[in-house]
């Protein structure tokens, strides 16, 4: 079956640890996205790639980052320097043709104590 | 700048009722496309429906139905007949351009209960 694979879907780390948050996805799809979530926030965007060996920051870049190294493949890194790193995070991807939707994974949620 | 407001934070009715959640959207584009996501407990999103700019057609597919309007910058959905399983938290989200690969703006979404 295609789609978008996260894992965890729980992770908790320590205070001032970086922490990988894993998206693959094979549904051939070109660009790829991160969304972050918060209670009452809707989402938003921290990352995305519209193409491999190259991304945008979204919205809320700060204390994130992402490499893009294959089509399939776009992880999250979550740094120290990120203030308030405990979320939902979401992965999506689309294929850029007339299609238009974003899918989504089932999400990370990520605890930081 | 684009933008999308969810003027309702929570909403809820008791099954069977009839219910409109209510989006309105900001963008300086003629091209842009609006959807609807759905988001379960589970917390994976679900599409429901994607809207081009040009078509102010209203949809129709089975319970659920939406309504565009370009001249109020709205795209509100109906919820016809609730049922408990219609309780999640559901988007509104934007995309200008008419790139498919442009990232999507979300409202900060509105969540449904439907009481038994």
């Amino acid at each position: 079956d295609g789609g978008i694979t996260q894992s965890p879907k729980y992770l908790f780390r320590k205070e001032g640890q970086n922490v990988t948050l894993s998206c693959e996805q094979n549904l051939n799809h070109d660009a790829m996205y991160w969304y972050r979530q918060d209670p009452g926030q809707g989402l938003r965007l921290i990352y995305y790639s519209q193409i491999v060996n190259d991304f945008q920051k979204g919205d809320i870049a700060e204390g994130y980052s992402v490499s893009r190294e294959k089509k399939e493949s776009f992880p999250l890194t979550v740094t120290s320097a990120q203030k308030n790193p405990t979320a939902f995070y979401l992965c999506a991807s689309t294929s850029g043709d007339v299609s238009y939707e974003q899918y989504f994974g089932p999400g990370t949620r990520l605890t930081v104590t | 700048a684009q933008k999308v407001t969810q003027a309702q934070t929570e909403i809820s009715v008791v099954e069977k009722e009839d219910v409109t959640l209510d989006c309105v959207y900001e963008t300086r584009d003629t091209t842009y496309y609006l959807f609807w996501y759905k988001q379960p407990p589970s917390g994976e999103l679900v599409f429901l429906i994607r809207r081009n700019s040009f078509d102010e057609q209203n949809e129709i597919s089975g319970r659920y139905s939406w309504n565009f309007q370009k001249s109020t910058s709205s795209f509100n959905f109906t919820i016809t007949a609730s049922q408990v399983v219609d309780s999640a938290v559901y988007f509104c989200a934007l995309s200008e351009h008419n790139s498919g690969n442009t990232p999507l703006v979300f409202g900060k979404g509105t969540r449904l209960s439907v009481i038994a």
